[in-house]
């Protein structure tokens, strides 16, 4: 039961362009949605959060867009950077449920 | 200083030991959490607790018994373990039960059954 799904495994761009990551999810009783990165060896450390009642939330080179018709979201790093190689957790909440939901990650890899 | 910190950090042991993960967090979070990170690299929760009291345990077999003496630790204990609970686990921390921000997490823990 994957409530948040991460359809890419792994995303590789250029420095300086834009990376875009995806993620899907079903539940329609999200209240917030969450981007966590990960780097090798390390937790998940929090990115960027929207709630359910917006469409964007952007801090600095991040952006985030949410789509609730479509219930999908997505991430914009603007410009890329090599230090944003890492894994992309994306993360549903609830307050129903008092759970985050994670997706599988997606691994973005940045070429100087 | 490392916000939330868990031991060990790589663990290779047979099935059928008994082992365990501590977990300190110094945030002075109500909150924390156990995460179990699977083949799959799905990060699920197995366990929450607040202030010491259990208030999430989802579907997990209960040869995994967490244990939270205080509100700044939660240790996690396997009984008997089995080839499947080879995963990496995460533990993590909240400021309260509701939240909408932040959890923080430790290392993870990368647990390895023979």
């Amino acid at each position: 039961d994957q409530q948040v799904k991460q359809n890419s495994p792994s995303l590789s761009v250029q420095e300086g362009r834009i990376s875009i990551l995806n993620c899907d999810y079903t539940n329609s009783m999200f209240d917030y949605f969450l981007w966590y990165k990960k780097y090798p060896a390390e937790g998940p450390t929090f990115l960027i959060s929207i709630s359910s009642i917006k469409d964007k939330n952007e801090d600095g080179r991040f952006t985030v867009f949410l789509n609730k018709s479509a219930k999908h979201l997505s991430l914009h790093i603007v410009p890329s950077q090599p230090g944003d190689s890492a894994v992309y957790f994306c993360a549903g909440y609830a307050y129903n449920f008092n759970k985050f939901y994670f997706g599988s990650g997606t691994k973005l890899n940045v070429k100087p | 200083d490392t916000a939330v910190s868990q031991t060990p950090k790589y663990l290779v042991t047979q099935m059928g030991n008994d082992k365990s993960i501590k977990c300190e967090q110094n945030l002075g979070h109500d909150t924390m959490y156990w995460y179990k990170q699977d083949s799959k690299k799905f990060l699920k929760i197995m366990f929450s607790y607040n202030n010491k009291e259990l208030i999430i345990n989802e579907t997990v077999p209960n040869r995994f018994s967490p244990k939270s003496p205080d509100k700044a630790h939660l240790n996690l204990h396997i009984n008997s373990l089995e080839l499947g609970d080879s995963a990496v686990y995460f533990c993590a921390s909240s400021l309260g039960t509701l939240n909408t921000g932040e959890l923080f997490f430790g290392e993870g823990s990368r647990l390895t059954v023979l």
